[in-house]
This record gives C-alpha cells, sequence and structure tokens, in this order.
C-alpha cells in the first residue's frame, strides 16, 4: 500500500522564519495531499496536488510535486507560532482512496 | 455547510465492554471513511463506505471491529470486548464521491477513546 514518509520527524524554527518538510512514497499517484494537525485531533486539509501539476499555492503555502523522484515538499513561508502543529502528506494511488499517513512533521514556532 | 461531526469527543470504558462511535459526515458526501490515531503515529485506515455498502474493509483490525451506514449518512463504528490496545483517537471523514482519491477528504474531530 502507498504511504508517505515526512522528513524532518521534528522542526523548530522561529517565528518568521521558513518551514519545508518534504514526502516521499512509493508507488505511482493520482494526487498527494497535505494535511495539518492540531494536538491529537481532527486533521485540516491544506492543499491537493495532482499527478499533472508540479507547485500549487493556497496563502503562505506552497507545495511541490516530482513524480520522477516520488517526492512532495511543503513550504510554508513567513510562519507564525499559529502553525505550530503536526504535517501529514498523505499520496493516494489505490482504488477506493482511502489515504495512507506516515508519522508527519511536528513543526514547532517559536515566537 | 456543517463540517463532519463526531460523537462523543471523549469515552472512557472499561476492558471488555462494548463502545459505539458515531459519525456525521458532510451532507451529501457518498464517501465516508475510518481511521484510528494512537499516539505519535499518523492516521490508520480502518474502513472506508461508498454510500450504504463497506467498499473496503481491509484496515479493521480483528473481528471485534464492525461499522455500518446503513442510510448512506450517518455511520456508526462498533468496537466489541475492548482491549487496553484500543485506547486511540478514532478519526471519521467524508468526500463527494470517493472515486481512486480525486476527492478531498474533510476530517471530523475525532473521538478519543480510552479503555481502562
Amino acid at each position: 500500500s502507498q504511504q508517505g514518509e515526512e522528513d524532518p520527524q521534528a522542526l523548530s524554527i522561529q517565528e518568521g522564519e521558513n518551514a519545508t518538510m518534504n514526502c516521499s512514497y512509493k508507488t505511482s499517484i493520482n494526487n498527494l495531499q497535505w494535511y495539518r494537525q492540531n494536538s491529537g485531533r481532527g486533521l485540516v486539509h491544506l492543499i491537493l496536488i495532482r499527478s499533472n501539476e508540479r507547485e500549487k499555492h493556497s496563502g503562505r503555502l506552497r507545495v511541490t510535486l516530482d513524480t520522477s523522484k516520488k517526492s512532495s515538499s511543503l513550504l510554508i513561508t513567513a510562519s507564525r507560532a499559529a502553525d505550530t502543529a503536526s504535517y501529514f502528506c498523505a499520496p493516494d494511488g489505490g482504488s477506493q482512496g482511502n489515504l495512507i499517513f506516515g508519522k508527519g512533521t511536528k513543526l514547532s514556532v517559536k515566537p | 455547510g456543517a463540517g463532519v461531526s463526531q460523537t462523543p469527543s471523549n469515552k472512557v470504558t472499561e476492558k471488555g465492554k462494548y463502545v459505539e462511535l458515531r459519525c456525521d459526515p458532510i451532507s451529501g458526501h457518498t464517501a465516508l471513511y475510518w481511521y484510528r490515531q494512537s499516539l505519535g503515529q499518523g492516521p490508520e485506515f480502518l474502513i472506508y463506505f461508498q454510500g450504504t455498502g463497506a467498499a473496503d474493509d481491509s484496515g479493521l483490525p480483528n473481528d471485534r471491529f464492525f461499522a455500518v451506514r446503513p442510510e448512506g449518512s450517518v455511520s456508526t463504528l462498533k468496537i466489541q470486548r475492548t482491549e487496553r490496545g484500543d485506547s486511540a483517537v478514532y478519526l471519521c471523514a467524508s468526500s463527494f464521491a470517493g472515486t481512486s482519491g480525486l476527492d478531498t477528504q474533510y476530517f471530523g474531530p475525532g473521538t478519543r477513546l480510552t479503555v481502562l
């Protein structure tokens, strides 16, 4: 089954800095989604990028996708303390659409 | 409109008891998913419904776990003879069509289950 592996596992930065998180996966995908989770509760959908897209923006978020390297990255620019959360990538290549998550990147933004 | 809702938000039970966890998906979403998340881990897929039928239940860990969605909307996850290892946050998600991952999955806030 498909699974996203995030890197690094933990990232600590100062407010205002940029944060980059990477994701690698193993097999072909239809799309890849990024989610944020605060305090181990519900996941908030950030961005969905399709396999024929290379880059996508949403506010301070930029996601890239390199299908040849089977990798994706999430960049958060001008980070804020409120960005402190765990971030998960979820590639999907299965016929049923269920998402397979890795352990996530735990981001800490210090004020 | 309203998002995915889950009840209860917290459930504490004793080992061996039976529990039911409820999920109300976004109105009009035909696909519904259950995931389980243990501390420090990412969500783990349990079961996926397309309408009233379970299209994929390959993630259910054993036969103590069962889920239904009788009218194609609300779903109930049922756990029999609970064990301490069942303690986790149970997350529900829904999407519009669920066709091969082309749709965004929207998650509820989860139910934190603690088995004593």
